[in-house]
């Protein structure tokens, strides 16, 4: 089975509504990205979590981590078509050591937001 | 944060040739990181450039496959050697500055490279 699994999959939503993206890991975590991915875009940066039950916000995106650092969830509230595109999680397992850092990520969720 | 630039953006190849690929930052960074992204799927860790010593390649990853290349702190370089069909796939280098998960670091990504090989 997957280190990182994602869900959902994918999610369709109408414009304004709040949606949770969930990200789940078999162990515990250093710490834990979510970026978002745009076709020919690369992958933009949203959040990252290192501290067990840490919790961020950037505008209309909040990111948790739990406590026991094994799962994240990603909320955005009052969905846009801005905010359409793919959202990953990436995890780090092992202590970073001189700035090497190894990020597994997870499958993706692809968010379509429907004006 | 840093600003990455990839080259080629889009590639279609022929089974049997080799590509490079361009990753050029704006700013020195001691570490450089190579992932894959096969179609469908979610990215993977090639390897890890660092500045003056050898590329260290990710488990199931061999540097007769995927020779890179860090010449200086800005940049770096991917070939992807007698490509086959599996090999199509985005290609993506990032960079993290500092120590991860401390202050500001973030680790930043360049837009791609899509490859296609028939």
């Amino acid at each position: 089975s997957q280190e990182l699994e994602q869900s959902p999959q994918s999610l369709i939503v109408q414009e304004g509504k709040n949606l949770t993206i969930n990200c789940t890991s078999s162990k515990t975590l250093y710490g834990l990205y979510w970026y978002k991915q745009k076709y020919g875009e690369g992958l933009i940066f949203l959040m990252m979590l290192q501290k067990g039950g840490e919790e961020k916000s950037h505008e209309k995106i909040t990111a948790k981590l739990d406590e026991k650092k094994q799962q994240s969830s990603l909320h955005i509230t009052a969905s846009q078509p801005s905010h359409a595109g793919i959202y990953l999680c990436g995890a780090v397992f092992t202590v970073p050591s001189g700035g090497y850092q190894k990020v597994t990520f997870g499958t993706g969720t692809k968010l379509q937001v429907i004006p | 944060s840093a600003v990455i630039s990839q080259k080629p953006s889009r590639d279609i190849c022929q089974r049997g040739t080799s590509l490079t690929i361009q990753c050029q930052v704006d700013s020195q960074v001691t570490m450089m990181f190579w992932y894959r992204q096969q179609p469908g799927q979610s990215l993977t860790l090639i390897a890890t450039a660092n500045q003056g010593s050898e590329a260290t390649y990710e488990s199931g990853f061999v540097i007769d496959k995927f020779p890179i290349s860090r010449p200086n702190l800005t940049f770096s370089t991917l070939t992807v050697s007698n490509m086959s069909p599996e090999d199509s796939s985005i290609y993506l280098c990032s960079v993290g500055t500092g120590q991860p998960f401390s202050g500001a670091n973030v680790l930043t990504f360049g837009a791609g490279s899509r490859l296609t090989v028939l």
